[in-house]
């Protein structure tokens, strides 16, 4: 079946500093991944969608230069959170597909900004 | 532009009692539906998917069918479980804007 691994499940940093999160697509080949923030209230914002041989897709409020995204193969995908801050706090998703239809996500990792 | 409307949670039920979550949606699109489960601690898992109109998805007693003309995806279950107790979310995919449309999601509490 269709997995995805993410890591790590936690991290805690510093404001100010920043943290890498990796999601790995097992089973399948990951054409596309999105990554998502979930906030407490559970609901979803949609960060970038990445997909191999394209410009990756960032939406209002996210930019590259906060979040950077790399996709450099159909197994895995990195997302960077630059200069972490308290408002960047939450739990952060990635969700890759194979089809262009179906996401399968990982655990998440949930980012705490000290 | 393209959006998912489910009921407000929670949704506190006994075990033993039905369930239904309304779901809503407005697309130009021709979309897939799904239904995705989230327990405590873990990342969105697939409930099922429809990809076509009038039919019908289910897995571990939850079922739904995508109904064009209501554009509605209603989830079901008969007789739900303490283990049932997880957030709900109902989706519509248009990767012809390269993205999964999600609703805010329903939390059901079911005790026993």
């Amino acid at each position: 079946g269709a997995l995805v691994y993410q890591y790590p499940r936690r991290t805690i940093c510093k404001s100010g500093t920043s943290m890498r999160m990796e999601c790995q697509a097992v089973g399948f080949q990951a054409t596309s991944v999105a990554w998502y923030r979930q906030s407490p209230q559970k609901t979803f914002e949609l960060i970038a969608l990445s997909t191999v041989n394209s410009a990756i897709k960032y939406e209002q409020n996210f930019t590259q230069e906060k979040f950077p995204i790399s996709h450099p193969n159909l197994s895995f995908s990195s997302m960077t959170v630059l200069n972490a801050y308290l408002e960047d706090r939450g739990l952060y998703l990635c969700g890759a597909t194979g089809d262009a239809e179906t996401l399968y996500f990982g655990s998440g990792t949930r980012l705490t900004v000290l | 532009g393209d959006s998912v409307t489910q009921t407000e949670g929670p949704v506190t039920l006994s075990e033993g009692t039905s369930l239904t979550v309304n779901c809503s949606y407005e697309t130009k699109q021709y979309p897939t539906l799904f239904w995705y489960v989230q327990y405590p601690g873990e990342g969105p898992q697939l409930l099922f998917k429809v990809p076509k109109a009038n039919e019908k998805g289910s897995n571990r007693g939850f079922e739904a069918t995508y109904n064009k003309e209501a554009t509605s995806f209603h989830l079901q279950k008969a007789s739900v479980q303490e283990s049932d107790s997880a957030v709900y979310y109902c989706a519509l995919s248009d990767w012809s804007n390269n993205r999964i449309f999600f609703g805010d999601g329903t939390q059901l509490v079911v005790k026993p």
